[in-house]
């Protein structure tokens, strides 16, 4: 299957900063990538989906504004958490889609902690 | 709407002994279904998966999973535990838009 590399695997900052969390296939070509957060004891929730060369798709309730996807190029996914405040502080996760068999490769995840 | 549930929030078994984690979906079309373990501060590690075909299907570490149509369950199971099966397993609904959606997690202890 494919790898999906995810950077970086943790981070801390200071409330207001902003984080910048990069997610590249390695193998594949990915048109689009799924952006994924978890809080503690909660499931995985769908945040949006990139797409390659045009806006990204946010889920109801997902603050584009503040969680900001960029797709410049077929391997690389990038999601900004501007002004990051602690109710962020969460586990985000990328997912490229497999082939054409509905499965999905995902990266090793991202924990934010925002202090 | 598309739900996962995972009744069992916990659990903890002796090593050797045998499990057995539950899962139910709603789905309004044929279910594409996944399960997939989470180590501390790891990704998502794809356990098996049903798409269609035979019900029972095999997967990695030992692991298999029973799709049940009329009961809309997916358990998974293992004939033995290992201490290092100790993990959070996620069940998941997948769609034809390859986006997931996920039950909330079963949090296994293995005791010695």
């Amino acid at each position: 299957g494919a790898v999906v590399s995810q950077h970086p695997s943790w981070v801390i900052c200071k409330s207001g900063t902003s984080v910048k969390i990069e997610c590249r296939s390695l193998d594949f070509q990915a048109t689009t990538m799924f952006w994924y957060r978890q809080f503690p004891k909660q499931s995985l929730m769908l945040m949006a989906t990139s797409n390659e060369g045009s806006k990204a798709t946010y889920e109801q309730g997902v603050e584009k504004d503040k969680f900001l996807i960029n797709h410049a190029s077929l391997t690389l996914s990038t999601l900004t958490v501007t002004s990051a405040h602690p109710e962020d502080s969460s586990f985000y996760i990328c997912s490229q889609p497999g082939g054409g068999s509905t499965e999905a490769f995902f990266g090793q995840g991202t924990r934010l902690t925002v202090v | 709407a598309q739900s996962v549930t995972q009744p069992d929030i916990h659990i903890t078994v002796s090593e050797g002994a045998s499990l057995e984690l539950r899962c139910n979906y709603s789905y309004g079309a044929t279910p594409y279904l996944f399960w997939y373990v989470q180590s501390p501060g790891q990704g998502l590690q794809l356990l098996l998966k049903y798409f269609s075909g035979d019900t029972l299907v095999q997967g990695i570490k030992g692991f298999e999973a029973e799709f049940k149509r009329s009961q809309s369950s997916f358990n998974l199971r293992k004939p033995s535990v290992h201490w290092s099966d100790a993990a959070e397993y996620f069940c998941a609904v997948g769609t034809t838009g390859n986006q997931f959606y996920f039950g909330t997690g079963t949090s296994l202890t293995v005791i010695p």
